[in-house]
C-alpha cells in the first residue's frame, strides 16, 4: 500500500498569507495525485487533480505542483474561507489518502 | 449537476452487517466508477471500494474479506455491505463518483455523508 505523509500537521497563518502544504508518497505515483479541502461537517471538495489541474470552480489562488513522490499545494493568499483541513490522495496504485493538514487562523 | 445521497441505518450492533445505499441524481450511474469512502470521527479518510456499472468491483485489501458493493442501474443506486462490524467501523460513510470514466481517478462528486455508529 502506498502511504502518503502530509506536513505539517497544522499550519497557523493569517488571512492574506501564503500557505504551502506538502504531501510525500512512499512510492512513485506519477501525477496521479489529488488535493481536497474539508470543512467541519462537510464532505471533502476536490481542489486539484492530476497533481496540478484545478477542478471546476476552484479559484486560481490554489495551485498544485509535483510528480513522482513529492507534491505541494500552495494557496497564494489565504481567504477566510480557506481555513480548513486539506488531504492529498493518490490514485496511482489503488487509492489512499494522507492524514491531513489543518490550516488554522493564527 | 450530479447529486449523491447516502441512506441507511445510523446505528448497527457489533457483529452485524452495515448496509448503506447511495442514490445518484442529475446523471446516470451507467458510466464512471462509484466508490465508498469512510472517515472515523476526528480522523482521516479511507477508501473502501468501488463499483462500475458493469459490475466490476475493487476493494481495499484491508476490508476486502468483509465488503460487498453492488449496483442497481434501474434505480440509479449502488450499495455497500460491511459484515461483522465492530466499534472500529464507526465512521461517516461517503459515496463518491470518479472524476473520469476510468478507475484511475480522483473523486469529484461526494454525498453529504452518513454517520454510522456501531454499538449495542
Amino acid at each position: 500500500e502506498i502511504v502518503l505523509t502530509q506536513s505539517p500537521g497544522t499550519l497557523s497563518l493569517s488571512p492574506g498569507e501564503r500557505a504551502t502544504l506538502s504531501c510525500r508518497a512512499s512510492q512513485n505515483v506519477s501525477s496521479y495525485l489529488a488535493w481536497y479541502q474539508q470543512k467541519p461537517g462537510q464532505a471533502p471538495r476536490l481542489l486539484i487533480y492530476g497533481a496540478s489541474n484545478r477542478a471546476t470552480g476552484i479559484p486560481d489562488r490554489f495551485s498544485g505542483t509535483g510528480s513522482g513522490t513529492d507534491f505541494t499545494l500552495t494557496i497564494s493568499g489565504l481567504d477566510p474561507e480557506d481555513f480548513a483541513v486539506y488531504y492529498c490522495q493518490q490514485y496511482g496504485s489503488s487509492w489512499t489518502f494522507g492524514q491531513g493538514t489543518k490550516v488554522e487562523i493564527k | 449537476q450530479v447529486q449523491l445521497q447516502e441512506s441507511g441505518p445510523g446505528l448497527v450492533k457489533p457483529s452485524e452487517t452495515l448496509s448503506l445505499t447511495c442514490t445518484a441524481s442529475g446523471g446516470s450511474i451507467s458510466t464512471y466508477y462509484w466508490s465508498w469512502i469512510r472517515q472515523p470521527p476526528g480522523k482521516g479518510l479511507e477508501w473502501i471500494g468501488y463499483i462500475h456499472y458493469s459490475g466490476n468491483t475493487n476493494y481495499n485489501p484491508s476490508l476486502k474479506s468483509r465488503v460487498t458493493i453492488s449496483v442497481d442501474t434501474s434505480k440509479n443506486q449502488f450499495s455497500l455491505k460491511l459484515n461483522s462490524v465492530t466499534a472500529a467501523d464507526t465512521a461517516v460513510y461517503y459515496c463518491a463518483r470518479s472524476k473520469s470514466s476510468t478507475s484511475r481517478s480522483s473523486f469529484d462528486y461526494w454525498g453529504q455523508g452518513i454517520l454510522v455508529i456501531v454499538s449495542s
